[in-house]
């Protein structure tokens, strides 16, 4: 059974350029999330997808966006890169939107902006 | 104020010691108590998971939850060097569709 899957592992960009990860949910998962990981922080909330709709966002600017496919599969696009955006960036799925339901978290994207 | 603080250590003990591990928080609302343990360069693997108040116990694991204050803790013990990980607390309130994390807590197991 694969877990959640996150490409590309590693990502280097310049400031101002545009940026596309990808995931894709445990097999029998249907909502997806992402979170931002600084170093030697705890993950902070980005957004939720369900049913391919944006259900709850974090204190993130715009220029954060994100898409979820009918096959359960999301990108998460960032526009106009900053130094400060560089982090880990990590998906989660999980099955329903409750509110209590259990995350399991893939491996990351690392993104370095320079 | 952060929602959950969490002292980020680090902390270095030798094997077969028992850990604690802790975190408090503010917002009330609060009813999913989450440890998710993380290795380097890799995402947060789920460990523990308790609703409400009370414990909770998986092999070397238990996980403590006291709601009256505010405060979960995390123990293992005969703690073994493969534990060294970063040991991170979430929590969720009902309908919430986010985890609110804490800093993390980087453990060393000394052989």
């Amino acid at each position: 059974d694969a877990g959640v899957t996150q490409s590309p592992t590693h990502l280097i960009k310049t400031r101002g350029q545009q940026v596309t990860l990808r995931c894709s949910p445990k097999s029998g998962h249907d909502t997806v999330s992402w979170y931002q990981q600084a170093l030697g922080q705890g993950p902070q909330f980005i957004f939720q997808y369900y049913e391919e709709e944006e259900r709850q966002r974090g204190n993130f600017p715009d220029r954060f966006s994100g898409h979820q496919f009918p096959n359960y599969s999301s990108e998460l696009n960032v526009n106009a890169l900053l130094l400060g955006d560089s982090a880990l960036y990590l998906c989660a799925s999980s099955s329903g939107t409750g509110g209590n339901e259990k995350l399991f978290f893939g491996s990351g994207t690392q993104l370095s902006v320079l | 104020q952060k929602e959950v603080e969490q002292d980020p250590g680090p902390l270095s003990v030798p094997e077969g010691a028992i850990v604690s591990l802790n975190c408090t928080y503010s917002n009330s609302a609060f009813q999913y108590f989450m440890w998710y343990r993380q290795y380097s360069r890799k995402g947060p693997e789920l460990l523990m998971y308790t609703y409400s108040s009370g414990n909770k116990e998986d092999g070397r694991f238990t996980a403590q939850v006291d709601k009256s204050s505010k405060y979960i803790s995390l123990f293992i013990r005969d703690s073994q060097p493969s534990d060294s990980a970063t040991y991170l607390c979430a929590m969720s309130a009902p309908g919430a569709q986010k985890l609110v994390f804490g800093q993390g807590t980087r453990l060393t197991i000394n052989p």
